[in-house]
């Protein structure tokens, strides 16, 4: 299993610009989740979803969209660019296990909007 | 609302051990998750305890859990300098999101 992959690795955009960040997963969970981690700070919930065709705002969703149209994929959409969400920005995926409960992290994309 | 807080930074000379603490304020947490963040990566699962639980140990990790206060603790015994890293306390919430800490910084002197 590849687990969570994320791309791209890295992305420069221009103030204004759009960009769609891609996540998927290959272990068939239902949960899934957008963070970004500011430097030095934890991580912040943008957007999560429990299964296809259902999603929620996070934390900090404001700037953000997502679609969840398969339970392997959980695309961010960056409408319209701007240097507060420069970022590094980190998908997730998770499954109950019996009452356990782990969220499995992707390894991430640094975003710089300039 | 939740809230998760840690210090910033450690530092321990290797051999020694490390103790890092947390405070969380949601009480009715399920359980409470250490994560390791190493540069340029992802988030990876340490351990984690369940709230009906006071102690947890897994090789060099040690886990305490205070209910009482809300305070959560990680030993690593031994650390050595594989163990720097940022390392993420996180609470789970009633709708199974889990809410982070801002992480604190191991720096492992040879």
């Amino acid at each position: 299993n590849a687990g969570v992959t994320q791309t791209p690795k890295f992305r420069i955009l221009k103030i204004g610009q759009s960009m769609t960040l891609q996540c998927t997963q290959d272990m068939n969970h239902n949960y899934m989740y957008w963070y970004r981690q500011d430097p030095g700070m934890g991580l912040k919930l943008i957007y999560y979803s429990v299964g296809a065709g259902i999603t929620d705002k996070g934390e900090v969703p404001n700037g953000y969209n997502v679609s969840r149209s398969t339970t392997e994929d959980f695309p961010l959409r960056l409408e319209l660019a701007a240097p507060s969400q420069t970022s590094v920005y980190f998908c997730a995926s998770s499954t109950l296990a019996g009452v356990f409960y782990e969220q499995y992290f992707g390894p991430g994309t640094r975003l710089t909007v300039t | 609302g939740e809230d998760v807080e840690q210090s910033l930074f450690l530092s321990v000379r290797e051999g020694d051990s490390s103790v890092i603490n947390c405070t969380y304020t949601d009480s009715s947490s399920t359980y409470l998750y250490w994560y390791k963040q190493e540069p340029g990566a992802g988030l990876q699962l340490l351990t984690y305890i369940f709230s009906n639980m006071d102690m947890k140990q897994d090789q060099r990790l040690t886990v305490l859990l205070n209910k009482k206060d809300k305070h959560l603790s990680l030993r690593i015994a031994d650390t050595q300098t594989g163990d720097s890293a940022i390392y993420f306390c996180a609470e789970m919430d009633s709708s199974y999101k889990l809410i982070f800490g801002s992480g604190t910084r191991l720096l492992v002197r040879p």
